[in-house]
């Protein structure tokens, strides 16, 4: 079974544009991450945020988590064509450290 | 550096046979992690290896299993292939265990059973 629910499940912008996903869960979390995956391809590590974080930025990515509504957002501006991938959420398991839990992911198109 | 390598790329196997997956993490990581992706659907967790010792299990039936070499190399085994098995098949490594500085994945193999 899946933790994490994405929102939208799939986004069409034009470039330039910011575009924003969200990401809930449902169970105590160590940390959450966002991963890109093109083209059903390996998934790259975009950003980690620990649960005692609010809100991380890295380069065109800002991240915020609320674990008091276990929902976090990922927001990537000035939108490029390449950034044109599925992303996933993926939850840390306090019960089972080992493992992520991922989401369905989300879909961006990003037209030029 | 290289990254997390798996091989092969892709596989087309018949329903019944058995099939063995590989992946070499990252020089200096420790952590090997399986994931099984099916299209249309987020990653789910397989194996974790450690040290070479298994650290967690997902929900899969025992038909999986998977084990790490002295050299931190992984295999990922499936018996009995059903065409459900039919997904990518992800390995992601990591410095320790429990992957708090994110995962590195490679870029999968595409299992296809027919």
């Amino acid at each position: 079974s899946q933790q994490g629910e994405e929102d939208p499940q799939a986004l069409s912008i034009q470039e330039g544009e910011n575009a924003t996903m969200n990401c809930s869960y449902k169970t105590s979390i160590n940390n959450l991450q966002w991963y890109r995956q093109n083209s059903g391809r390996g998934l790259v590590h975009l950003i980690l945020i620990r649960s005692n974080e609010r809100e991380k930025h890295s380069g065109r990515l800002r991240v915020t988590l609320d674990t008091s509504k276990k929902s976090s957002s990922l927001l990537i501006t000035a939108s490029r064509a390449a950034d044109t991938a599925s992303y996933f959420c993926a939850t840390g398991d306090m019960e089972y450290g080992n493992k992520l839990v991922f989401g369905a992911g989300t879909i961006l198109r990003v037209k030029s | 550096d290289a990254g997390v390598t798996q091989s092969p790329t892709h596989l087309i196997k018949t329903r019944g046979q058995h099939v063995t997956l590989r992946c070499s993490p990252i020089s200096g990581h420790k952590s090997v992690s399986w994931y099984q992706q099916v299209l249309g659907q987020g990653p789910q967790f397989i194996f974790q290896y450690y040290e070479k010792e298994e650290r967690g299990r997902g929900n899969f039936p025992d038909r999986f299993s998977a084990r790490q070499f002295p050299n931190y190399s992984s295999e990922l085994n499936v018996n009995a292939l059903l065409l459900g098995d039919s997904a990518l098949y992800l390995c992601a490594s990591s410095s320790v265990g429990q992957g708090v500085d994110g995962y590195t994945f490679g870029s999968g193999t595409r299992l296809t059973v027919v």
